[in-house]
């Protein structure tokens, strides 16, 4: 039962480039995502979210765009910075519980 | 800023032991979570809790698994008697409201380890 899917376990990205990170859903139901941070030993801390119904939100270096037609949303990183390595994970809810993918690793590299 | 606090950091705990997981959530806040993630799993929801109430629970809660509000400030998870699939971390999480555009924020953990 994967109705959230993040299919990267890991991405290494240059300091100062792009991070794209990828997410994939199956559940129409899902009409609010969100993309948590998470470092060793530590819970995961939200990061940002969007509605069902926009497109792109954007909160400083950070924008997650979503693609209800495709299931589809990406989380953009710019410019990305070594203290941005960590685990990414992707989750989806439609009424409380939050549904998580299972994360991707980014190295930020310097 | 506020945050989300978990007792113990790190539980060992014999198989058949019972064992209580200790959370404060946001003070503001009105629901609460409790999620687990066994070591190489994704984080697999357990039971939400609103008004004093389970509002809705997964398949891995079942009747060894209890929560509770016993005072304004405390939500805890007891595990009635442990049994080795039960090793995991087991994050709490509390959130405003229940959608909406509330995010749920996380406390740090408590690592679950049955021996």
């Amino acid at each position: 039962d994967q109705q959230v899917k993040q299919n990267s376990p890991s991405l290494s990205v240059q300091e100062g480039r792009i991070s794209i990170l990828n997410c994939d859903y199956t559940n129409s139901m899902f009409d609010y995502f969100l993309w948590y941070k998470k470092y060793p030993a530590e819970g995961p801390t939200f990061l940002i979210s969007i509605s069902s119904i926009k497109d792109k939100n954007e909160d400083g270096r950070f924008t997650v765009f979503l693609n209800k037609s495709a299931k589809h949303l990406s989380l953009h990183i710019v410019p990305s910075q070594p203290g941005d390595s960590a685990v990414y994970f992707c989750a989806a809810s439609s009424q409380g519980p939050l549904v998580f993918g299972k994360g991707t690793r980014l190295s930020v590299i310097a | 800023e506020p945050e989300v606090t978990q007792t113990p950091s790190h539980q060992v705990t014999q198989m058949g032991q019972e064992v209580i997981l200790r959370c404060v959530p946001i003070s503001n806040h009105l629901y609460f979570y409790w999620y687990r993630q066994i070591l190489g799993q994704k984080v697999e929801f357990l039971v939400s809790f609103y008004n004093n109430e389970i509002s809705e629970k997964s398949e891995i809660f079942d009747d060894q698994f209890s929560v509770e509000r016993p005072d304004g400030s405390n939500f805890t998870l007891k595990i009635r008697s442990t049994k080795l699939e039960d090793s995991a971390m087991y994050f709490c999480a509390s959130s405003r409201e229940e959608n909406s555009n509330q995010p749920q924020h996380f406390g740090d953990g408590t690592r679950l380890s049955i021996l």
